[in-house]
């Protein structure tokens, strides 16, 4: 079975530039997580999917990071404009369904703003 | 809102000693507990799953213990190996989203 996938896996911008992140998750798997890991933390949570839609972005800085999951499959991550507190790995995850269940990570891509 | 901790944020050890990390969360209402591994420049892997009607769950040299009265968690790894170096994460699952402890370093010297 095939694992998270999540591309690239490593970007360098400049302050003020904008960056996406794609994630395709394991096949058949609902839900979809895009978290947010900086230096020396846990993964945050930034946005969950439930097929293509949105269950929640709380915790989404929305005035300038947007996600969507066109039809219930991969998943784009955009940041536009990135600031240098954006620096931290990006990890996407998937699980079989929604709640309790086990949550398989992909690689992360790991973003550094200067 | 749940929040994790995991002290102590590192810890080195000679091979072959067992490993004890610990976990605490907040809000004993969690729905599971799972244990990740995070190698340097990698993703998480998951290493352990109990869910709340569970006490523990093994698997291998690994043995995790949930103790949802006291907001405590605990994963023993036995005889340890320098292969087990990495860092070990916590997640509690409530309200359909896991919350992050900042993890324990493992070293292992051999």
């Amino acid at each position: 079975e095939a694992g998270v996938a999540q591309s690239p896996r490593y970007k360098i911008i400049e302050k003020r530039q904008s960056v996406a992140f794609w994630c395709n998750p394991i096949s058949g798997h609902a839900t979809l997580y895009w978290y947010q890991q900086i230096l020396g933390q846990g993964p945050k949570l930034l946005i969950q999917f439930q097929n293509n839609g949105v269950v929640d972005d709380s915790q989404l800085p929305k005035d300038r990071f947007s996600a969507e999951r066109l039809k219930g499959v991969d998943s784009t991550l955009k940041i536009q404009p990135a600031k240098l507190e954006d620096s931290a790995v990006y990890l996407c995850a998937s699980s079989l369904e929604r709640g309790g269940g086990e949550q398989y990570f992909g690689p992360g891509t790991r973003l550094t703003v200067t | 809102k749940q929040e994790v901790t995991q002290i102590p944020a590192a810890l080195s050890v000679p091979e072959g000693e067992n490993l004890v990390l610990n976990c605490s969360f907040t809000d004993s209402a969690i729905y599971n507990l799972q244990w990740f591994r995070q190698d340097p420049g990698k993703g998480l892997t998951s290493l352990l799953l109990i869910q709340s009607s569970q006490r523990e769950q093994t698997s291998g040299r690994l043995n995790a213990s949930l103790d949802k009265s006291s907001g405590r968690s605990t994963l023993y790894i036995a005889a340890s190996q320098p292969g087990d170096s990495a860092t070990y994460l916590c997640a509690g699952v409530d309200d359909y989203k896991l919350s992050f402890g900042a993890g324990t370093t493992v070293t292992v010297r051999a």
